[in-house]
């Protein structure tokens, strides 16, 4: 068990929905990353916050958005939804803000139909 | 841009023996280089890391080779047991000031260790 927490584990919707993805990093971690794993694009960096403040910004298409919280437990918030959108989404957290050592959840499984 | 090229995509290989897992990057800069393990379902684990002034790391069954004049980094694991079949990605991490960074994955390759 990593203790990084994300749900739901699997999400069906439909095309031109909206869904949000939730994360809790480890306890004392300050960063969260999201990213995409689809099974010819590898792990795709979606985006990072460090402290509640955005980090750094990958891949990530202008209908996803995201936030961290006070509480550091961070959203990931999918818009318009395509089938191409259909992935795995992980969360990882890490103690500072460099990318380093990543501690990355079990995933959330989001299949748009 | 792929900033760590990682090969071969899949292998399979006969439990006892060995799995040899090839990355090569760009950017000389790079100053840590992690592998990560992921299990189906599961989300990607550390394994084992690398830091540029070390050419070899071993832990247990696992060791990274690294060149830096090749600009290349292997993934070797010994003796592979069933319980080895994952997914490995390898990474490559450049850290700047402030706490800013580049983080590339490669693209994974999926291990099947047969018994």
């Amino acid at each position: 068990d990593s203790g990084v927490t994300q749900t739901p584990k699997h999400l069906i919707t439909a095309t031109g929905q909206r869904v949000t993805l939730r994360c809790s990093p480890r306890s004392g971690d300050l960063s969260v990353y999201w990213y995409q794993q689809s099974l010819d694009q590898g792990l795709q960096f979606l985006i990072q916050y460090y402290n509640g403040e955005e980090r750094a910004k990958g891949n990530i298409l202008e209908r996803f958005s995201a936030q961290q919280f006070p509480d550091l437990h961070s959203e990931l918030n999918l818009s318009s939804l395509e089938l191409g959108d259909s992935a795995l989404y992980f969360c990882a957290s890490s103690v500072g803000g460099a990318g380093e050592k990543l501690f990355f959840g079990s995933g959330t499984q989001l299949s748009v139909l | 841009q792929q900033q760590v090229k990682q090969s071969p995509q899949s292998l399979i290989v006969q439990k006892g023996g060995i799995s040899i897992i090839n990355c090569a990057y760009e950017n000389t800069a790079f100053d840590y280089f992690p592998w990560y393990q992921q299990f189906p379902g599961k989300g990607p684990a550390l394994l084992i890391a690398i830091r540029p002034d070390v050419s070899e790391k071993k832990e247990g069954r696992f060791t990274i080779s690294f060149n830096k004049s090749a600009k290349q980094f292997s993934l070797h694991i010994m003796d592979s047991q069933p319980g080895d079949s994952a997914t490995y990605f390898c990474a490559a991490t450049l850290f700047l000031r402030s706490n800013d960074y580049k983080l590339s994955f490669g693209a994974g390759t999926t291990v099947t260790v047969r018994a």
